[in-house]
């Protein structure tokens, strides 16, 4: 069974900061995808990682996948409050397929 | 492009009637469509894998009789929870693939509370 974890949890980081969210995943996978989800609100897709070393980067956030490791982070450069949400990692074993979630990451910046 | 839509988007029913969820993709043909279910302050869980024209794959432990699901076409899954009940009140949310690699398109969600 694909199990996938997060961790922290819960973060709470004041603006300007910097921090990581990691995920780790627990089967042979070369997909791993970033959603971030408001509250109350669906999810929305941030990061597709399709091959082990892939980086990608948008505003503050940066992602990054080690295949071999099994693990994939999420780095926030100088967090600003609008970052604050649930950010949660999914793996899928093939393309296209069911995804398995993390627990989610509940990031709060504070000014 | 990649829009999905569901509808409603939320719902209170009382306890044993049924409600009918609608998951559309309205720009692009779904090779699959995914439900799943998210309690307050937890993850996603996948509920069930709906491809058009056969019938749906279900999560171990998902009532299938409970959790009806008809892919009738390439835009559009629906979700029927029958004879709901208050442990039934959740976020159900679909999702859409367009085709690989790319990721699942998420719906905005649909509320409901069984009262």
């Amino acid at each position: 069974e694909l199990k996938v974890e997060q961790n922290p949890l819960f973060l709470s980081m004041q603006e300007g900061k910097n921090y990581t969210i990691y995920c780790n995943y627990s089967t042979t996978s070369d997909r791993l995808y970033w959603y971030r989800q408001d509250p109350g609100k669906s999810l929305e897709s941030l990061f597709v990682l399709l091959s082990n070393g892939a980086v990608k980067q948008e505003g503050r956030l940066m992602a990054s996948l080690d295949t071999k490791a099994r693990l994939s982070t999420l780095h926030i450069t100088a967090a600003v409050h609008d970052l604050s949400a649930t950010y949660f990692c999914a793996v899928d074993k093939t393309s296209g397929s069911r995804l398995t979630f993390g627990e989610g990451t509940q990031l709060t910046v504070n000014p | 492009g990649a829009v999905v839509s569901q509808h409603p988007s939320w719902v209170i029913c009382k306890s044993g009637t049924s409600v009918k969820i609608e998951c559309r993709s309205l720009d692009f043909q779904a090779t699959t469509m995914f439900w799943y279910r998210q309690f307050p302050k937890q993850s996603l869980m996948l509920m069930a894998t709906s491809n058009e024209g056969s019938k749906a794959t279900y999560e171990q432990g998902v009532e299938k009789d409970k959790f009806l699901i008809n892919h009738a076409s390439l835009t559009l899954s629906t979700l029927t929870v029958t004879s709901a009940h208050p442990e039934d009140s959740s976020f159900y949310i679909c999702s859409a693939v367009r085709g690989t690699p790319v990721p699942q398109y998420f719906g905005p969600g649909t509320r409901l509370l069984v009262l």
